[in-house]
């Protein structure tokens, strides 16, 4: 059972535009939420978090909202640039120890 | 710069051969990761470790041992590689929230 999903492996959006990945889980263990972005032939690298505890962070064009009654976390990038093409993460951690998604694939067209 | 170091960056081995990655981390994180990823899916946990001289199974051990002599250093060691172990491996250290990766291992085992 995958704990953390990412129901779209990939998403093509023009630039300039509002960017909105998606993630949902199961377990209601979880307690902190993150996202990465990773670049082909480089690691994963930490984007933004956010606590259970709330329902929003923002950082400059990143935001992630929790919605902890649907289980669902989203990334929303306004406005889109074409450097944010890259794959992006989800990842849930339950007393520190981490579950990630599949990822999804954003493209970002000139 | 402080972060995580994997080496090596690529290598190809031969089925059966042997070989160990290291990863090596100067932020004095207690918890070190070895994770791998394939095509079209998401970062799977091969083993971890809570601290110096401990490891523990992630979700695919199979096939894969591990050390952690030294706090800074965790090493993941195939001792007769598949083909299905071709892949790409990345090592990560963690504090409770956030991780940091290193820019990942290719292998491919022909």
């Amino acid at each position: 059972d995958q704990q953390v999903k990412q129901n779209s492996p990939s998403l093509s959006v023009q630039e300039g535009r509002i960017s909105i990945l998606n993630c949902d889980y199961t377990n209601s263990m979880f307690d902190y939420f993150l996202w990465y972005k990773k670049y082909p032939a480089e690691g994963p690298t930490f984007l933004i978090s956010i606590s259970s505890i709330k329902d929003k962070n923002e950082d400059g064009r990143f935001t992630v909202f929790l919605n902890k009654s649907a289980k669902h976390l989203s990334l929303h990038i306004v406005p889109s640039q074409p450097g944010d093409s890259a794959v992006y993460f989800c990842a849930a951690l339950d007393a520190g120890k981490s579950t990630f998604g599949d990822g999804t694939t954003l493209t970002v067209k000139p | 710069n402080a972060g995580v170091t994997q080496t090596p960056k690529f290598r190809v081995l031969k089925t059966g051969q042997s070989m160990t990655l290291l990863c090596a981390q100067d932020m004095n994180h207690e918890y070190m990761y070895w994770y791998r990823q394939d095509p079209g899916m998401g970062l799977r946990l091969i083993h971890y470790s809570v601290g110096e001289g401990t490891t523990a199974k992630g979700e695919v051990p199979d096939g894969y041992n591990v050390s952690r002599l030294k706090k800074q250093n965790f090493l993941l060691g195939l001792e007769s590689a598949a083909p299905s172990q071709t892949s790409v491996y990345f090592c990560a250290s963690s504090t409770s929230y956030g991780y940091t990766f290193g820019s990942g291992t290719r292998l491919t085992v022909v």
